[in-house]
């Protein structure tokens, strides 16, 4: 079975400060992973994937990921946060078969301070 | 740019009511997805839909629940008879039959539904 764990239910920066939100996953093989973001009452906008092509995946507003087999990582960052990036942030796992279910992480909650 | 479409925003029932949450995937997509989120919890799979019928149900999937592709564009999701537990954000998605990195899957902005 695939899952993920995302450390840190709430976190909180100031403007401009680096974001960092932790992802780490479980797999039993190569995973297929994503960033989601969900503003506030709105559905889930895809940030980013890692597929196996590369190992950092750049994405949009830009936020990026580096996949760390190692690690068993895919922690999100940002070098500089901007006020609306306050949204909550989900990873997700899927197989690699096509139509696999999306296996999501519990979230994490990024608020933005002045 | 394409998106997924969901209607209602917001439906209210009550308990034992049958309810229709209805999706439109986008248009040249092949798989379709029904996901729930409850207040507070994380994103959760029902089922996933392939070529008409049922590719993989999750254990909350049961016999209280169905989905549907009545016409070549909407996608449904029944709940026979509601309880209060199916309280909660109903997200559509859809991915394009693609290999492997392809295969994105992309969320319209979800039904809340609430059950009294």
């Amino acid at each position: 079975a695939q899952s993920v764990t995302q450390l840190g239910s709430h976190v909180s920066v100031s403007e401009g400060a680096l974001v960092l939100l932790r992802c780490n996953y479980s797999s039993s093989v190569p995973p297929y992973l994503f960033w989601y973001v969900q503003y506030p009452n709105q559905g889930l906008q895809l940030l980013l994937k890692y597929t196996s092509a590369a190992t950092l995946v750049k994405g949009i507003n830009g936020f990026e990921a580096e996949f760390k087999k190692s690690e068993t990582s895919f922690h999100l960052t940002k070098p500089s946060a901007h006020m609306s990036d306050a949204a909550e942030y989900f990873c997700a796992v899927r197989r690699e078969t096509s139509g696999s279910r999306l296996t999501f992480g519990e979230g994490t909650q990024l608020t933005v301070n002045p | 740019e394409p998106e997924v479409t969901q209607t209602p925003s917001h439906q209210v029932t009550q308990m034992g009511q049958e309810v229709i949450l209805r999706c439109v995937p986008i248009s040249n997509h092949l798989y379709f997805y029904w996901y729930r989120q409850i207040l507070g919890q994380k994103v959760e799979f029902l089922v996933s839909f392939y070529n008409n019928e049922i590719s993989e149900k999750s254990e909350i999937f049961d016999d209280q629940f169905s989905v549907e592709r009545p016409d070549g564009s909407n996608f449904t999701l029944k709940i026979r008879s509601t309880k209060l537990e199916d309280s909660a954000m109903y997200f559509c998605a859809s991915s394009p039959l693609g290999q492997g990195s392809t295969d994105t899957q992309y969320f319209g902005p979800g039904t809340r539904l609430t059950v009294l």
